[in-house]
């Protein structure tokens, strides 16, 4: 089984902060099969990052994703309002077929 | 633009069987991508079940493999989730979503539907 495991837990920052959000996986995970998701309470996950760097449709452009292998990262370049939310990386091919990491809170300090 | 919403009852009694259904609008079901089903408990984090593509082919997370059917019902450009045998481990939040298989991510959810087991 694949597990993912997201560090750090929380993450507490200012908007306007650079944000550093990390994905490892306990095995390999091909480079296409990883992505990232956005939820805010009571909201269904939003799709940010696919295929471990491109962005969906209508993320902007301070979102970025990076990383190979079994470690991940997620980037958010200067932190708006709007992005205090929970972050999931999952990925695909092991077993089970997807599997999601525990997430990470970012949060105002 | 696709959108997804599932309906079904919100309080299931333990040992009985969830039904969850996911109606899709703003695109055909029976086109190429796949559908699935990832479920949330109450403050914790996601949990995939399985997906489905519009021929009836399946698979399931193999935790849950022999409690779970998915069907889909292309005519109706809906599909469908089944858990059999409930306990109070199995509530929570059920969204399904579209799967883009290749890169196999899911690009669309549905808001989500809480379904509580309880007596």
């Amino acid at each position: 089984e694949i597990v993912l495991t997201q560090s750090p837990g929380t993450l507490s920052l200012s908007p306007g902060d650079r944000a550093t959000l990390s994905c490892r996986a306990s095995q390999s995970v091909g480079s296409s099969h990883l992505a990232w998701y956005q939820q805010k309470p009571g909201q269904a996950p939003r799709l940010l990052i696919f295929g471990t760097s491109s962005r969906a449709t209508g993320i902007p452009d301070r979102f970025s994703g990076s990383g190979s292998g079994t470690d991940f990262t997620l980037t958010i370049t200067r932190l708006e309002p709007e992005d205090f939310a929970v972050y999931y990386c999952q990925q695909y091919g092991g077993i089970p077929l997807f599997t999601f990491g525990p997430g990470t809170k970012v949060d105002i300090k | 633009q696709v959108q997804l919403q599932e309906s079904g009852p919100g309080l299931v009694k333990p040992s009985e069987t969830l039904s969850v259904t996911c109606a899709v609008s703003g695109y055909f079901i029976d086109h190429t991508y796949y559908w699935g089903w990832i479920r949330q408990p109450p403050g914790k984090g996601l949990e995939y079940i399985g997906n489905i593509y519009h021929t009836g082919s399946t698979s399931y997370n193999a935790s849950l493999k022999s409690r779970v059917t998915i069907s889909v019902d292309p005519p109706k450009n809906q599909f469908s989730l089944s858990l059999s045998s409930v306990t109070a481990a199995d509530t929570a939040v059920y969204y399904c979503a579209r799967l883009i298989p290749g890169p196999y991510y899911f690009d669309s959810w549905g808001q989500g539907i809480l379904v509580t087991v309880s007596s």
